[in-house]
């Protein structure tokens, strides 16, 4: 079954530092989102792409960050000045079409700001 | 905001015994999806429920989505410690707006 891979799976930076996640969402998906969870607590949602531009974003989803679709198969959610709050599991996902398909979440990566 | 909410937070079973828990979304949903999220894992599609007052069956699951569109419950039957892991629901207010999550109820199975 295909599936949403995302790296690396666990990422050490320096407050300040910028950090990129990468994620190759499953192909034949045209919707893809990034979602923040901090450890035990709920799968936050950061904000959609879909046609190579943002469709919609949370409030958490300020200026430190960007997503960029550089090639056909990647999608990046760059952090441009980390802070320790920045820390937690960011996912990736994919879905068909919009919300009200199903979304296929990638492994992970796990971000640890020191 | 939109806020989605679940109860209970933590769901302690003993096993082969049945639970419920519920969802509950400050506004109307375009449909409700459930997830499971197994320990150190991934947020994983269950089912999806579109239509007010539909109920759907997966093995020992049974999905509920209330009259209102603002509802939602999972009832476990003969629960199992393959059902261990935090459950969440998430709905969209509008057709293709963005999941609002709920907080999950984390399942712990007592052998």
């Amino acid at each position: 079954e295909p599936e949403v891979t995302q790296t690396p799976s666990h990422q050490v930076t320096q407050m300040g530092q910028e950090v990129i996640l990468r994620c190759v969402p499953i192909s034949n998906h045209l919707y893809f989102y990034w979602y923040r969870q901090i450890l035990g607590q709920k799968v936050e949602f950061l904000v959609s792409f879909y046609n190579n531009e943002i469709s919609e974003k949370s409030e958490i989803f300020d200026d430190q960050f960007s997503v960029e679709r550089p090639d056909g198969s990647n999608f990046t959610l760059k952090i441009r000045s980390t802070k320790l709050e920045d820390s937690a599991m960011y996912f990736c996902a994919s879905s068909t079409f919009n919300s009200n398909q199903p979304q296929h979440f990638g492994d992970g990566t796990r971000l640890s700001i020191l | 905001g939109q806020q989605v909410m679940q109860i209970p937070q933590y769901q302690h079973v003993q096993e082969g015994e049945d639970f419920t828990t519920y969802c509950n979304s400050s506004t109307t949903l375009s449909n409700i999806q459930w997830y499971k999220q197994r320990p150190g894992g991934h947020p994983v599609f269950l089912i999806q429920l579109v239509k007010s007052g539909e109920v759907k069956k997966q093995k020992r699951l049974t999905f509920q989505f209330g009259e209102a569109k603002k509802n939602s419950s999972l009832h476990i039957t003969a629960t199992q410690t393959t059902d261990v892991g935090t459950y969440f629901c998430a709905g969209p207010k509008a057709a293709g707006n963005k999941l609002t999550f709920g907080g999950g109820t984390r399942v712990l199975v007592k052998p």
